[in-house]
């Protein structure tokens, strides 16, 4: 079976720092992958991660640890245009379709 | 370069109709996939084209849902006949190359009442 758990919601402050985590169980695992959607609009890539550490890019960081299955998504200098919902996403090995946790309502407020 | 597009973006149908979504992936890619998302529930996979044909379509959820692919460029979803567990938000996915990140439509948001 395949289990993705992360926060249902955050809020945080403008220029703020915030860490939304994403755990999982996976029958297997061939890489983690963090979306952003707006409502209503379409969930758009922000990072992959597939070997354990950070990867970063501008203003937000992913980090994974296989052995813990975790993962976590940094995001800094909130703006308010990072209200959205964050979506956790795991590949399993030999299949390309993605497993989607129920994703974070991030609520930045000034 | 436009993304992948879907219509229509809102459908609201009477339970035992039909209903058909489409997807237009991005030019060129080889690569399609369709998932939905049920109110307070997580995205989950329907199915997987590569060009035209099925590479996996183990998400479907029963015979009332008919995906197909012709020619390898859109793809149309079918619901026939609609039920009111079918409502829900239909997304559309491309990539290029098998394994790549997946590039998403806004979704068809359908009501079934």
């Amino acid at each position: 079976g395949q289990n993705i758990d992360q926060p249902t919601e955050m809020t945080a402050t403008e220029g703020a720092i915030v860490q939304i985590n994403c755990t999982y169980q996976t029958s297997g695992f061939n890489g983690l992958f963090w979306y952003q959607q707006h409502a209503g609009e379409a969930p758009t890539f922000l990072s992959y991660n597939v070997l354990d550490g950070l990867e970063e890019k501008g203003r937000f960081s992913s980090f994974l640890s296989r052995s813990k299955g975790y993962s976590y998504l940094l995001l800094k200098e909130l703006q308010m245009k990072d209200s959205a919902s964050y979506l956790c996403a795991v590949r399993d090995p030999g299949n390309t379709p993605l497993v989607f946790g129920k994703g974070t309502r991030l609520s930045v407020i000034a | 370069e436009a993304g992948v597009t879907q219509f229509p973006s809102h459908s609201v149908i009477e339970k035992g109709q039909t209903v058909t979504l489409r997807c237009d992936p991005i030019s060129g890619h080889d690569n399609l996939y369709w998932y939905r998302r049920v109110m307070g529930k997580e995205i989950k996979f329907l199915l997987h084209f590569v060009k035209e044909s099925k590479q996996d379509e183990s998400g479907m959820p029963n015979n009332r849902f008919l995906a197909e692919r012709t020619g390898g460029t859109y793809s149309t979803l079918k619901v026939q006949p609609a039920e009111l567990e079918d409502s829900g938000v239909y997304f559309c996915a491309s990539t290029l190359r098998t394994g790549d990140e997946q590039y998403f439509g806004p979704g068809t948001r359908l009501t079934v009442t």
